[in-house]
């Protein structure tokens, strides 16, 4: 089992839609949480970080964790064709030496106008 | 990717030829990172330097090496490289979370 896991999608919304990208966890040391954007042929961005239980908000993202589930959530809100990319969940341990990060293999997000 | 720079940004190699990756980083970072990324497989970790002087493996070394030359620049090197080695490469420092570099594709015949 990886130790972070995505669904590959790809996960198809209309415009306007909110998009849900989801995230699991399998390892309980897991301190912080990262969601990254990915535009074809450009390198990570990184929009989101989360490292306590509950939700924050930044403009139209949502980022949800719930440690005991061990599940870390992203909600896109009036989704614009712009936002179609790909999306990386990271987690990072804390006994991580470096702040080395576990990338999941990422959700393809495709915004229909 | 302001702060993290990649040379070169693509590169054709012949099978056996070898050829070292250029990472520098003007953000002050102790850590840096090497990751390849390949269709379906998302980011695995080459190598990481957490600190100036120490590199550790991480997921996938085979065919690597690595130099922490200081604290802004770490380099990786194929010393022989093969069709499987045709890939994505990133490079990333580390503060608050990773910031990654613009990459560079390698095409390896």
């Amino acid at each position: 089992q990886k130790e972070v896991e995505q669904n590959s999608g790809p996960l198809s919304v209309p415009e306007g839609a909110i998009a849900s990208l989801n995230c699991t966890y399998s390892d309980r040391g897991s301190q912080s949480f990262f969601w990254y954007r990915q535009y074809s042929g450009k390198s990570p961005e990184l929009i989101m970080s989360i490292y306590s239980n509950g939700d924050k908000e930044d403009g139209r993202f949502t980022a949800q964790l719930n440690k005991a589930s061990q599940y870390v959530s992203l909600l896109i809100r009036d989704s614009q064709p712009s936002d179609s990319a790909t999306y990386l969940c990271a987690a990072r341990l804390i006994y991580n030496q470096g702040g080395k990060l576990i990338f999941g293999q990422g959700t393809e997000l495709s915004v229909k106008p | 990717n302001a702060g993290v720079t990649q040379t070169p940004k693509f590169q054709v190699l012949k099978t056996g030829q070898s050829m070292t990756l250029q990472c520098a980083q003007d953000m002050n970072h102790n850590s840096m990172y090497w990751y390849r990324q390949d269709p379906g497989m998302g980011l695995r970790l080459i190598y990481y330097s957490a600190s100036e002087g120490t590199t550790d493996k991480g997921e996938v070394p085979n065919g690597y090496n690595v130099s922490r030359l200081n604290k802004r620049e770490f380099s990786l090197r194929l010393e022989s490289a093969a069709p499987s080695q045709t890939s994505v490469y990133f490079c990333a420092c580390y503060l608050d979370t990773q910031y990654f570099g613009p990459g560079t594709r390698l095409t390896v015949l």
